[in-house]
Order: structure tokens, then C-alpha cells, then sequence
């Protein structure tokens, strides 16, 4: 089972801020494989980035991702008080598909 | 527009039964992967079971810890996955969503709490 462990658990942000989250896998992920999801108090996750760096409809472009192998990340260029909310690095390399524990992102 | 409504959910008890059903528009559904992914404020997003297309034979694939008591199923003709829970544990709580695999889950429904307690 590859294992994906976030950093940081939590976090505050200050508006126009820039924010990073990583995302470490136990094994080495295609790039290809590695999805970022994010999800607001009272909502279903919801599909942010695909494939390490391809930003899914709708989604503004203050966001983007990068990474390959064991390490990966994603970037909120200027944080708004919208991205309030909990960030999720997903797997689909292999079986069992696994989810990081989450970053929860607030603001200042 | 894709649309995903689960239902089925409730309060049960340890060691009881529960199924899930999932119905499914807006896209073809015969030729999806289907997942069920269950979340807890204990465990975060977790990965429960997947089903594959009929070109795929249907293969079936789960979560170490429901293997052996949860099965995934689908009816192609309803578009609709299922999803049967048996000797149900308090750790089985959560909200379970269904979700079609693209690589991604790319689509999210809002999901049915299951609520395991004595």
C-alpha cells in the first residue's frame, strides 16, 4: 500500500498570501496518478488538480501543481479567503487507492 | 451534467447489515470503473471498493479492512452501484460516497452516513 503523508496537518494563511502543501508517497506514483482534491466545510471533496499539474474545470489559476516521483505539492499562488477549506493528495497507481490525511487551511 | 445520488444509509447496529445504492446519470456508465469512498473524522477520505467495466469482467477490488464483509456490485441496466455491508463495525461509520474512476475521482455526489452503534 502506498502511503501518502501531507504536510502540514494545518495551517492559517493571510490573504495574498502564497501557500504550499507537499504531499510524500512511500513508493514512488506516476505522475500521472497523483490527484489533488479539495473539500469545504459542509461539501463533498471536490476534484481540484489532475495528474500532478492539470487544474480541473473551473478552478482558478492561482492554484497549481507540480512534483514526480515520492514528492509532490500544490501551490495556491495569492490565498483568498475562498480557499478556505481541506486539501487532499489522492493515488490511483495502484490498489489500495489512497488519500492523504489532509491539510486544513484557514485564514488569518 | 454528471449526477450521483447514494442512499441506503442509517443507523445500525455492530454487527449488522446495511446496502448501499448508487444511481448514476450524465455519463456512460456501463463503460466506468466504479468506487465507493467513505469518510470519518477519524480517518479522513478512505478507499473502500472498486468495480470495473464489463470489458473489464467486472473485477472487483476492496479495502483491506472490509474484505470478506463488504461486497461492491453493479447493475449496468440501472445504471447503479451497490454496495453490501455486512458484520458492520463502529469503525464502518461514515459518510460513503460513490464516485466513477477517470483516474481521478472527478465526480463527487453529496454522499449517505452510515452510523454503526449500539
Amino acid at each position: 500500500e502506498i502511503v501518502l503523508t501531507q504536510s502540514p496537518t494545518t495551517m492559517a494563511a493571510s490573504p495574498g498570501e502564497k501557500i504550499t502543501i507537499t504531499c510524500s508517497a512511500s513508493s514512488s506514483i506516476s505522475s500521472n496518478y497523483l490527484h489533488w482534491y479539495q473539500q469545504k466545510p459542509g461539501f463533498s471533496p471536490k476534484l481540484l488538480i489532475y495528474r500532478t499539474s492539470n487544474l480541473a474545470s473551473g478552478v482558478p489559476a492561482r492554484f497549481s501543481g507540480s512534483g514526480s516521483g515520492t514528492s509532490y505539492s500544490l501551490t495556491i499562488g495569492t490565498m483568498e479567503a475562498e480557499d478556505v477549506a481541506t486539501y487532499y493528495c489522492q493515488q490511483g497507481n495502484s490498489i489500495p487507492r489512497t488519500f492523504g490525511g489532509g491539510t486544513k487551511l484557514e485564514i488569518k | 451534467e454528471v449526477k450521483l445520488e447514494e442512499s441506503g444509509g442509517g443507523l445500525v447496529q455492530p454487527g449488522g447489515s446495511m446496502k448501499l445504492s448508487c444511481a448514476a446519470s450524465g455519463f456512460t456508465f456501463s463503460d466506468a470503473w466504479m468506487d465507493w469512498v467513505r469518510q470519518s473524522p477519524e480517518k479522513g477520505l478512505e478507499w473502500v471498493a472498486e468495480i470495473r467495466s464489463k470489458a473489464n469482467n467486472h473485477a472487483t477490488y476492496y479495502a483491506e479492512s472490509v474484505k470478506g464483509r463488504f461486497t461492491i456490485s453493479r447493475d449496468d441496466s440501472k445504471s447503479s452501484v451497490y454496495l453490501q455491508m455486512n458484520s458492520l463495525r463502529a469503525e464502518d461509520t461514515g459518510i460513503y460516497y460513490c464516485t466513477p474512476i477517470y483516474g481521478s475521482f472527478a465526480y463527487w455526489g453529496q454522499g449517505t452516513l452510515v452510523t454503526v452503534s449500539a
